[in-house]
């Protein structure tokens, strides 16, 4: 089974801190997502990554950064906090470029910024 | 622009029955679709897809169907049980491109 771990499951911080989201996963797969899930909106991409240093710009990534300095850990990161960045933030991993696989994902990380 | 869209907010099923779930899109380039559940507190889980080559696809008691002219999909669920209560996300890919989210529907089965 693939395992796709997020470092938190809950998360509390002020606006303007610079907060790090964490996902790491076992099964050694090429391509990794961040998402985040609001009511009403379903899943949106803020960045993905098809190889360690590798991202690309998803459908929102303003105010995100990411980072992939190994395969396995792919890291979000908000360089400034703002409270219309409170959402659940997921994570997931998918094997193979270009292929009509399943993304397999994490159990979210729910982040309230204050 | 919304190309993935599931028009159902809810959904409420009694036990024993058939849940339908719909879903549209407009993007023609779109190969490929699947059904997420997501429980509270939990990431989404892969339920079942299907290719643009083919118009059903069957595993257990979860059926997607595909009608490509109406750009329409549909997951079907024969017998509906409490456990099924959850969200279910469509989701599409053009040439295994990343995925496109609709936005949820959530399903209550009442027992």
């Amino acid at each position: 089974d693939v395992k796709v771990t997020q470092s938190s499951r809950y998360l509390v911080k002020r606006t303007g801190e610079k907060v790090f989201l964490e996902c790491v996963q076992d099964m050694d797969h090429e391509n990794m997502f961040w998402y985040r899930q609001d009511p009403g909106l379903g899943l949106r991409l803020i960045y993905f990554s098809y190889d360690v240093k590798m991202k690309e710009k998803g459908d929102i990534p303003e105010g995100y950064s990411v980072s992939r300095e190994k395969k396995e850990r792919f890291s979000l990161i908000l360089e400034s906090a703002s409270t219309n960045q409170t959402s659940m933030y997921l994570c997931a991993t998918q094997t193979g470029l270009y292929s009509n696989q399943p993304q397999h994902f994490g159990d979210g990380t729910r982040l309230s910024i204050l | 622009d919304q190309q993935v869209k599931q028009n159902s907010p809810s959904l409420s099923v009694q036990e024993g029955r058939i849940s339908i779930l719909n879903c549209d899109y407009t993007n023609s380039m779109f190969d490929y679709f699947l059904w997420y559940k997501k429980y509270p507190a939990e990431g989404p889980t892969f339920l079942i897809s299907i290719s643009s080559i083919k118009d059903k696809n069957e595993d257990g008691r979860f059926t997607v169907f595909l009608n490509k002219s109406a750009k329409h999909l549909s997951l079907h669920i024969v017998p509906s049980q409490p456990g099924d209560s959850a969200v279910y996300f469509c989701a599409a890919s053009a040439h295994g491109n990343k995925l496109v989210f609709g936005a949820g529907t959530i399903l209550r089965v009442k027992s």
